[in-house]
């Protein structure tokens, strides 16, 4: 089946600096990469749309000037926190979608990227 | 905003015993899907059910879908210790979006 990479599997950083989380989908051309976010014992919460080479689609409450995504290729997308705070600490997860809008019935799902802010 | 609802929220069963979920959701969909989510890891998908099937079969999986109730279920049948997990429906809208709901820990005890 289609594989989708996250890197890093997890990262630790202080209070105030950006972090970089790639997706990556292997084998297959994705033309629609999702992000969400997981709080512990809680459900994957959509933060953001993104279609390669537009900008990405931001869902309510969500801020687009903290959480950067960038959809360069059909390959790879990009999810930065910059100046993350303990309160960003949580499981990122990303998904990836060969299908253009409207024709994603099928979304495979990275292993996640757990942030720790200290 | 969280579409799918499902319940219980935790069971715990016997190995070899059935289990079932259920997902409640509020809004017109375009197909369901059911995922499972082992402790601090990845979702695996399960199955996928469209807005114009009611039933359907992986394995020992059965998915149900009533359009009219807006509500769908997972039965798990002759649970196995390995099954112990999280599970999320997760509906899709018409503008592609992919919804999850709160989820259920399933808890399979040897």
């Amino acid at each position: 089946g289609a594989v989708v990479s996250q890197h890093p599997s997890w990262v630790i950083c202080k209070s105030g600096t950006s972090v970089k989380i790639e997706c990556r989908s292997l084998d297959f051309q994705a033309t629609t990469m999702f992000w969400y976010r997981q709080f512990p014992k809680q459900s994957l919460m959509l933060m953001a749309t993104s279609n390669e080479g537009s900008k990405a689609t931001y869902e309510q409450g969500v801020e687009k000037d903290k959480f950067l995504i960038n959809h360069a290729s059909l390959t790879l997308s990009t999810l930065t926190v910059t100046s993350a705070h303990p309160e960003d600490s949580s499981f990122y997860i990303c998904s990836a979608s060969p299908g253009l809008a409207g024709f994603t019935d099928t979304q495979y799902f990275g292993p996640g990227t757990r942030l720790t802010v200290l | 905003s969280q579409q799918g609802e499902e319940d219980p929220q935790a069971l715990s069963i016997q190995e070899g015993e059935n289990a079932t979920m259920n997902c409640s959701y509020k809004t017109s969909i375009n197909n369901l899907q059911w995922y499972r989510q082992n402790s601090g890891r990845g979702l695996v998908h399960l199955i996928l059910i469209r807005s114009n099937e009611r039933e359907k079969h992986s394995g020992r999986l059965r998915v149900t879908l009533d359009t009219s109730k807006k509500s769908s279920s997972l039965l798990i049948t002759a649970s196995r210790a390995a099954d112990t997990a999280s599970y999320f429906c997760a509906t899709k809208t018409s503008y592609d979006k992919v919804i999850f709901g709160p989820g259920t820990s399933l808890s399979v005890i040897p």
